[in-house]
Formats: C-alpha cells, sequence, structure tokens
C-alpha cells in the first residue's frame, strides 16, 4: 500500500538554526514527490517536484533532495516567516492523485 | 503556474442543508481535484473531477453526498449535501499542470472553511 509518513511532527527552531525535515515514503512507482508549504487558514504553496534519487532543488533558504525511499527539505539560517507547515505528497505511475502526508508544523523562534 | 480562486470563502450552514462551493481557474486545465483538511489534519483527497469524464470519488466518498460538476476547462464545483456537524472543515480546490502523465505540478486554491451547526 502507497504510502508517506512526516518527520517530526513538530519542529521549534531559533531564528537561524538550520535543520532537516524527512518525508518516508512507499510507493510502486514513483511519477514524483512534491513539497508544499501551508500557512494557518490558507491553501497549500507549491514550492517543488523530484522526479528521480539523486535530485536536488534549491529556493532561498530551502533545500529538497531526493533518495529512492526518502526526501529531505533542508532549511537554512530559517528566519520566523518561514515557520508554517510543510507538507510532503507522492504520486505513483498508474494514477493521477497524489497521497499527502500528515505535514511538519515548523515554528521558527526571532 | 495557475491562480485559483474559490467562493465563498468560509460559511456557516444548518444541518441538513446543502452548499455548492465554486472554483475558478485563470487558464484552461484538464485536471481538477478536490481535497477536504479538517482542523490541524492533512488532506484527504474526495475526487478527481476531469473535464468530459465523470468524476472519480476516493474510498469514503461518494457521488450523492459530494455531487461535482465541471462544465468547462477552468470550472468547477463542489457540493456538500445534507450537511451534518461532522462536515465541517477546509474543502480546498486544486488543479495539476504540467506534461508527464497525471502533472508536473499542483497548485491550490484558498479553500472554503465550512462550519456545519
Amino acid at each position: 500500500e502507497d504510502q508517506v509518513t512526516q518527520s517530526p511532527e513538530a519542529l521549534r527552531l531559533q531564528e537561524g538554526e538550520s535543520s532537516s525535515l524527512n518525508c518516508s515514503y512507499t510507493v510502486s512507482g514513483l511519477r514524483g514527490l512534491f513539497w508544499y508549504r501551508q500557512d494557518p487558514g490558507k491553501g497549500p504553496e507549491f514550492l517543488f517536484t523530484l522526479y528521480s534519487a539523486g535530485e536536488e532543488k534549491e529556493k532561498e533558504r530551502l533545500k529538497a533532495t531526493l533518495t529512492k525511499k526518502e526526501s529531505f527539505l533542508h532549511i537554512t539560517a530559517p528566519k520566523p516567516e518561514d515557520s508554517a507547515t510543510y507538507l510532503c505528497a507522492v504520486g505513483e505511475t498508474s494514477y493521477d492523485k497524489v497521497i499527502f502526508g500528515p505535514g511538519t508544523s515548523l515554528s521558527v523562534i526571532p | 503556474s495557475a491562480v485559483i480562486s474559490q467562493k465563498p470563502s468560509r460559511d456557516i450552514c444548518q444541518r441538513g442543508t446543502s452548499l455548492t462551493i465554486q472554483c475558478q481557474v485563470d487558464s484552461q486545465v484538464t485536471m481538477m481535484f478536490w481535497y477536504r483538511q479538517q482542523p490541524g489534519q492533512s488532506l484527504t483527497l474526495i475526487a478527481t473531477a476531469n473535464q468530459g469524464s465523470e468524476a472519480t470519488y476516493e474510498s469514503g466518498f461518494v457521488i450523492d453526498k459530494f455531487p461535482i460538476s465541471r462544465p468547462n476547462l477552468t470550472f468547477s464545483t463542489l457540493t456538500v449535501s445534507n450537511m451534518s456537524p461532522e462536515d465541517s472543515s477546509i474543502y480546498l480546490c486544486s488543479v495539476g499542470t504540467g506534461v508527464l502523465r497525471g502533472y508536473n505540478e499542483q497548485f491550490f486554491g484558498p479553500g472554503t472553511r465550512l462550519t456545519v451547526l
């Protein structure tokens, strides 16, 4: 059964304290792995799509990496405005939908 | 990218009534999705609505309860029928774009916050 888990459930960082969020997945054939940011009361905001193991993508303080079993979202020198819930989702090759993980709630303290 | 709007942004409804949520996209897209997000939870797919075909519902969701229309490539509606307090949630419209099977990227609307009394 296709499955997506994320850890930690919640993360509290001091401003400037770098860390990583984990997304572990089980899928028969990976079509793509997606990262989103969601602010309270808003819809998810698309960040990255990763397609194959070894691929990396960067956007400002965020860097996403992918292996055959997991993805990491690295946050370098975070700022309070990076506080949000980060969602991971995977798409399988045989269907159009994606499966979302439970998310990691990130708080960056000034 | 795609810009998505939803109406209404929020509503408070009485038990037993129905609410229709509208989703408008600023470009033509084939694939549209409707999600539900309960407080503090992740996203649960309700159905996939591709233009020109019947909506495909996920396990636990039925057409009688959540009828969907997809009249063209930029618009869709989701109706929440015969509502109960358990239907209180955020409902999100989403579109998939790209050229690979399925899509490369998925964009979301701002959501409709529904409270059922």
